[in-house]
């Protein structure tokens, strides 16, 4: 079955330097969740994403932004990076609707800024 | 607003014996409840989910969880672990409705050995 697809899997980013995140949500998943896990910590959620609307916002930093696309992928812009910023960051996908929801995770996008 | 604790950071276990990795809730609404799994370097795998009914649930890879209302508890069992088991497994929460954003714990690092 079609999983959550993140691009790139793994890069390296000067301090101050912009870095974009891509997510492909598995077909027909309508919601798109970013998360980010530093090193030995919890995922901690971003900011997400419902039929191409923003539908919540956690522990974002304003230089942070996303959108998701009309084909429902997503992108997570990082601007002004700093060595903090460097993390695992996840995107996950789900399909609303009642009965409760499942996340489904990408693999990540390792982040490191030097 | 939810909240997750997961009391252990570790838990060392030798292989075949019976293992538990305690997940508390905090919420003051109802919650969905899940256990991820999440191996070196790799993402976040769904092990079970806890939405309604039974209050024993049943997982992949032989893990199951019970969840107890009255004592906001969702623990992770399994009987007899592998050394294939040894990974962090995390426990989270999330609302029954609008965006179902999940609140992570802590993490528990699950070493076997042999």
């Amino acid at each position: 079955a079609a999983g959550v697809i993140q691009s790139p899997r793994h890069l390296i980013k000067e301090k101050r330097e912009t870095a974009t995140l891509k997510c492909y949500p598995i077909p027909r998943h309508d919601t798109v969740y970013w998360y980010q896990q530093g090193p030995g910590q919890d995922p901690q959620f971003l900011i997400s994403f419902y039929e191409k609307m923003q539908s919540d916002k956690g522990s974002i930093p304003d230089r942070f932004s996303a959108q998701q696309f009309s084909d429902y992928h997503s992108e997570l812009n990082m601007s002004s990076l700093e060595l903090g910023d460097s993390a695992l960051y996840f995107c996950a996908s789900s399909l609303s609707g009642a009965g409760g929801n499942t996340i489904y995770f990408g693999e990540g996008s390792w982040l490191t800024v030097v | 607003a939810q909240s997750v604790t997961q009391l252990d950071s570790q838990v060392p276990v030798f292989e075949e014996a019976p293992v538990e990795l305690r997940c508390n809730y905090s919420s003051s609404v109802s919650v969905y409840l899940f256990w991820y799994v999440q191996y070196p370097n790799q993402g976040l795998q769904l092990l079970l989910k806890y939405l309604s009914g039974s209050t024993l649930v049943k997982g992949i890879n032989g893990f199951e969880a019970e969840f107890n209302k009255s004592q906001t508890s969702f623990h992770l069992r399994k009987p007899s672990v592998h050394i294939s088991d040894t990974a962090e497994y995390f426990c989270a929460v999330s609302g029954t409705s609008g965006t179902y954003k999940y609140i992570f714990g802590t993490g528990t690092r699950l070493k076997v050995l042999a």
